[in-house]
């Protein structure tokens, strides 16, 4: 079954702490993107990439890392420089050319 | 500057009756226009799309409007049904830059 997932579910972070989210596809798409949801708010853009070893910022990139050295994996690190980390993050994949984004089912994180 | 609005947070509707979500944008760059449909603890789901060149795109009971002059869009749901009660957010995109700019999303509840 073709999809995206994204790994853990719940994730809990101390302060001072680097985390990873992990986001895989099957899908065969060349573009990933990563977002963050907030309570009551709409899906702000972190990060994106268009095609493998390159990405480009979103919206909201600052306290964020992301790195994409295979096709079908983009992981990102909130770093402890992201003040404010606890949200929804959502990993997405598409194919070129803006085309509709396939979710994954989100990672939620919390500060301890 | 927020590029694409939804001006209203939450739409409740009857069984049966037709649903219209609404969806402002400023960007006249934007060519490619999407409806996405959340679940709570979910990712968002594609729902229907159109391109710059249409004003108006159906599927099944699902119907896209837009309208470029106004810089407006709105997504037609008839006959109503409680199964489509989730968040739907329109999404906006210039596919030569291969990103969405995401509204905030509007909370529809069907009554049985």
């Amino acid at each position: 079954d073709g999809g995206i997932t994204q790994s853990p579910k719940y994730l809990f972070r101390k302060e001072g702490q680097n985390v990873t989210l992990s986001c895989e596809q099957n899908l065969n798409h060349d573009a990933m993107y990563w977002y963050r949801q907030d309570p009551g708010q709409g899906l702000r853009l972190i990060y994106y990439s268009q095609i493998v070893n390159d990405f480009q910022k979103g919206d909201i990139a600052e306290g964020y890392s992301v790195s994409r050295e295979k096709k079908e994996s983009f992981p990102l690190t909130v770093t402890s420089a992201q003040k404010n980390p606890t949200a929804f993050y959502l990993c997405a994949s598409s194919g070129a050319g803006g085309q509709p984004q396939h979710f994954g089912d989100g990672t939620r994180l919390s500060i301890l | 500057d927020q590029q694409v609005k939804q001006n209203s947070p939450s739409l409740s509707v009857q069984e049966g009756r037709i649903s219209i979500l609404n969806c402002d944008y400023t960007n006249s760059m934007f060519d490619y226009f999407l409806w996405y449909k959340k679940y709570p603890a979910e990712g968002p789901t594609f729902l229907i799309s159109i391109s710059s060149i249409k004003d108006k795109n159906e599927d099944g009971r699902f119907t896209v409007f837009l309208n470029k002059s106004a810089k407006h869009l709105s997504l037609h749901i008839v006959p109503s049904q409680p199964g489509d009660s989730a968040v739907y957010f329109c999404a906006a995109s210039n596919t030569n830059a291969g990103k969405s700019t995401f509204g905030d999303g509007t909370t529809l509840t069907v009554k049985p």
